[in-house]
């Protein structure tokens, strides 16, 4: 079965340090990876995708993540954060020719100045 | 262009009460999703609907139902409202997998 870990439940960082967010996935063949971000009460919002190709995708925001076959990641990256980035952060992954995401827990991010 | 509606935002209902929301998605957008988002859950697949037929179902009971309507919107259906239903529900709209999906801001319910 698929499945998605975020192993930080919640990540302190001060502003302009760079930030890698971790994500293991559990999937038999080539995932669909998504990067969301949830501002609270809000919806989620899609910072980027990969589905196949150039492992290193470019995201909205700033933000990019590298799929890595081998360690079955999918970690996001920024090297500057901002403190408008604070919001929980969630990675998914989606099954072939189904519309059905699996999430992760989430990891909290907060952002000092 | 619009993005993916829900109505309502809030909702508060009592015990043994059924609940019906809403969703709008991207004109053009044939595929809609939903998701449960609780505290102690996270978020979960409910159900996703493809030009009027379910397609897929998460691991929900029979009190949770949804349709899809010829314009795409869609609707769920949650009967004897159970305390542990409150929560943030979540409407997802697609043109295709490899799109991505796009989230609306979703219905809070509460249940008392």
């Amino acid at each position: 079965a698929q499945s998605v870990t975020q192993p930080d439940i919640h990540i302190t960082v001060s502003e302009g340090a760079s930030l890698e967010l971790r994500c293991n996935y559990s999937y038999g063949a080539t995932p669909y990876l998504f990067w969301y971000v949830q501002s609270p009460g809000q919806g989620l919002q899609l910072l980027l995708k990969y589905f196949s190709g150039d492992t290193l995708v470019q995201g909205i925001k700033g933000f990019e993540a590298e799929f890595k076959r081998s360690q079955s990641s999918f970690n996001l990256r920024k090297p500057s954060v901002h403190w408008s980035d604070a919001a929980e952060y969630f990675c998914a992954v989606g099954t072939y020719n189904t519309d059905k995401l699996i999430f992760g827990t989430g990891t909290r991010l907060q952002v000092f100045p | 262009k619009a993005g993916v509606t829900q109505t309502p935002r809030y909702l508060i209902k009592t015990r043994g009460q059924q609940v019906t929301l809403s969703c709008s998605p991207i004109s053009g957008h044939r595929s809609v999703s939903w998701y449960q988002q609780t505290p102690g859950q996270g978020l979960q697949f409910l159900f996703e609907y493809f030009s009027e037929t379910q397609r897929n179902k998460g691991n929900f009971p029979g009190r949770f139902s949804g349709r899809q309507f010829s314009n795409s919107r869609s609707e769920m259906n949650v009967s004897t409202l159970e305390l542990g239903d409150s929560a943030l529900y979540l409407c997802a709209s697609s043109s295709g997998q490899d799109y991505g999906y796009t989230f609306g801001s979703g219905t809070r319910l509460t249940v008392v």
